[in-house]
């Protein structure tokens, strides 16, 4: 089984609100990742978890604030968001922080703020 | 800075012909160059990838030619397939998690 899973495909949510993305492996992955993606862009890398310690934090504003409750979980907590944070939210993971070892993406949550 | 530039920006093959995507690195320390390929709505995936020690690897239909010196790498479609259009990201990383990715490619194969 090679699959990720992200909840929900879709979101919308107001710049008051407060919501979560969750994401899902069940591969025995101990690195997992968020990327941001723009329409007709390439991802962007977010954060990275690495046996569920945050590892890397790519300057990403405060308003976003990831979670790892355990090594096949991941989560994205939003509040506060602005207009242009909407995007493609992807989670991936991979067996573990490695240049060589294969990333599996999910199929991404589609975010819209208004 | 974009470390890893891609080449064309689109591309329109017809059924049965070779599809071509370059990109170039700037990082002599990448060592190691996936391919993804994205369709629309889904996330990218995994098609090939390559280290800097081979010249080509060939999976399939799918190869991918490394030049090390002129630090370039290509990907070859060959027998397009209309199932191929997509969106082709090359990538590049280096000693750890983070994947710096060209700009992507979006390529149409005409039936």
């Amino acid at each position: 089984d090679t699959e990720v899973t992200q909840t929900p495909k879709h979101l919308v949510m107001g710049m008051t609100n407060k919501k979560s993305l969750k994401c899902e492996q069940h591969m025995g992955h101990r690195a997992m990742y968020w990327y941001k993606q723009k329409a007709k862009k390439p991802p962007e890398l977010m954060f990275v978890y690495s046996y569920e310690k945050l590892s890397i934090n790519e300057s990403v504003p405060s308003r976003f604030s990831p979670e790892c409750p355990n090594s096949s979980l991941l989560n994205l907590h939003l509040h506060a968001l602005q207009p242009e944070d909407s995007a493609l939210y992807l989670c991936a993971s991979s067996l573990q922080v490695s240049s060589t070892d294969t990333q599996y993406f999910g199929p991404g949550t589609r975010l819209t703020v208004l | 800075q974009q470390q890893v530039k891609q080449s064309p920006q689109s591309l329109i093959v017809q059924k049965g012909g070779i599809s071509i995507i370059n990109c170039a690195y700037e990082n002599t320390a990448f060592d190691y160059f996936p391919w993804y390929q994205q369709f629309p709505g889904k996330g990218p995936a995994l098609l090939i990838a390559i280290r800097p020690d081979v010249s080509e690897k060939k999976e399939g239909r799918f190869t991918i030619s490394f030049n090390k010196s002129a630090k370039q790498f290509s990907l070859h479609i060959m027998d397009s397939q209309p199932g191929d259009s997509a969106t082709y990201f090359c990538a590049a990383s280096r000693g750890g998690s983070r994947l710096t990715f060209g700009e992507g490619t979006q390529l149409t194969v005409n039936p």
